[in-house]
């Protein structure tokens, strides 16, 4: 693989079911990212991590969860979904943290929670 | 309150040249993204900006006024393939971007 990949691509999911969104990197980046796209709203971050073992909380970071057990995964956790989550999700690394390094998004995954 | 401004839509014609602004209002300012959106694709980095002036880089330029909260994105020679979505984003002074809602440029024959 080269760059960042997520999985699933798509899905449909029941209110209340647990859902992991995969995303792998091979780029050996340290930082990474989760970020939620809805219609007529910018990119809001959902949670970071600066390197392995340290996460953060963006701007929306309720219902979700993270971790990054090492450099390359951060999957992200809907413990419980609800259709306020129905949305496009993109993860995303930057070989630095800082905000200034250029961002690489994957393909995304279009979630939708009914 | 962190705001990014810029136009929700904007329609050219191919071979032209075409300015999207966006303004800003930041706690801090660390510098200033803008990436293309394809639709249904992800978001790819266009450029960079965080001194004033403006930047080339092909048919793209990206200028900045700091003093003024204000860039655009002028893309020149346009051709069908520029039809997307630009995104204008903002490093503060957290170092965390904050992301405008998007440009959606639509290229006519």
């Amino acid at each position: 693989i080269a760059g960042i990949t997520q999985a699933p691509t798509s899905q449909i999911l029941a209110a209340g079911r647990r859902m992991t969104l995969r995303c792998t990197q091979d780029m050996r980046h340290n930082a990474m990212y989760w970020y939620r796209q809805d219609l007529g709203l910018g990119l809001r971050l959902i949670h970071y991590s600066n390197t392995a073992g340290t996460t953060g909380k963006g701007e929306v970071p309720d219902g979700y969860s993270v971790s990054r057990a090492n450099t390359d995964d951060f999957p992200l956790t809907l413990a419980s979904a609800v259709p306020s989550q129905t949305s496009v999700y993109f993860c995303a690394s930057s070989p630095r943290t800082g905000g200034t390094d250029t961002q690489y998004f994957g393909p995304g995954t279009r979630l939708t929670v009914l | 309150g962190q705001n990014i401004d810029q136009p929700t839509e904007m329609t050219a014609t191919e071979g032209a040249i075409v300015q999207i602004n966006c303004t800003y209002q930041t706690s801090g300012f660390n510098g200033l993204f803008w990436y293309q959106q394809h639709a249904g694709e992800a978001p790819t980095f266009l450029s960079y900006n965080v001194l004033d002036g403006l930047e080339e880089k092909g048919r793209f330029s990206s200028f900045l006024s700091r003093s003024k909260g204000y860039s655009y994105l002028l893309l020149k020679e346009l051709q069908m393939k520029d039809s997307a979505s630009y995104l204008c984003a903002v490093v503060d002074s957290n170092y965390q971007l904050i992301w405008g809602a998007g440009t959606k440029l639509i290229i006519k024959p």
